[in-house]
């Protein structure tokens, strides 16, 4: 079975600090994505990658930042936390060109930006 | 990538089938139809997904009407561990999985 792994299923952090989210796939998928969601709003994808040192933007990059070293890997940075970014996120991972087969979603992490 | 309407919410007895309808009308040739689903606290799983043709795996079926412009994930044998929140995409290979407010099944004892 696919496995995706996050660091953390729950994260508090204050205003202004930087916060890394760490995702962990053991598949060997090119593809890595980002998502949030939000209560009424649905998953929307922050970025995402389809090769090692590969990253494109989603429809809210805006205050975040990733990093894909490793193919396994694909973290998620906030460069300096505020309270909107409240919120769960899902790393998810998927084999195949450009993301059309399934995805493979982790736990998520409930980040709490106080 | 298209819109999909779905039911907010639907019960469905325990053992029965769960019919899980999406409407997709402005659908396009090149789009596929996916469902996941979401458990509480728990990440989206993939269930299954088609382009023109009827599909069938251990979780689900998947029909889609010929005219494209809807579909249904049935369930066939519901039980407590699939009440969760179930989401109909559409989609072309491109990368973003939009994932709309889904029908949040419940399945009754």
């Amino acid at each position: 079975d696919v496995k995706v792994t996050q660091s953390s299923r729950y994260l508090v952090k204050r205003t202004g600090e930087k916060v890394f989210l760490e995702c962990v796939q053991d598949m060997d998928h090119e593809n890595m994505f980002w998502y949030r969601q939000d209560p009424g709003l649905g998953l929307r994808l922050i970025y995402f990658s389809y090769d090692v040192k590969m990253k494109e933007k989603g429809d809210i990059p805006e205050g975040y930042s990733v990093s894909r070293e490793k193919k396994e890997r694909f973290s998620l940075i906030l460069e300096s936390a505020s309270t909107n970014q409240t919120s769960m996120y899902l790393c998810a991972s998927s084999l195949g060109y450009r993301g059309l087969n399934e995805q493979y979603f982790g736990p998520g992490t409930r980040l709490t930006v106080t | 990538d298209a819109k999909t309407t779905q039911p907010p919410s639907m019960d469905c007895a325990e053992g029965r089938a769960a019919n899980l309808p999406c409407n997709h009308s402005t659908i396009s040739g090149n789009e596929y139809v996916y469902w996941y689903r979401q458990i509480h606290s728990q990440g989206p799983q993939y269930i299954i997904h088609g382009l023109k043709n009827n599909e069938t795996n251990e979780m689900a079926s998947l029909i889609i009407t010929e005219d494209r412009k809807s579909s249904t994930l049935i369930l066939p044998h519901a039980t407590l561990r699939d009440t969760a929140v179930y989401y109909c995409i559409v989609k072309t290979g491109a990368n973003n999985l939009f994932f709309g407010t889904g029908t949040r099944l419940t399945v009754i004892p």
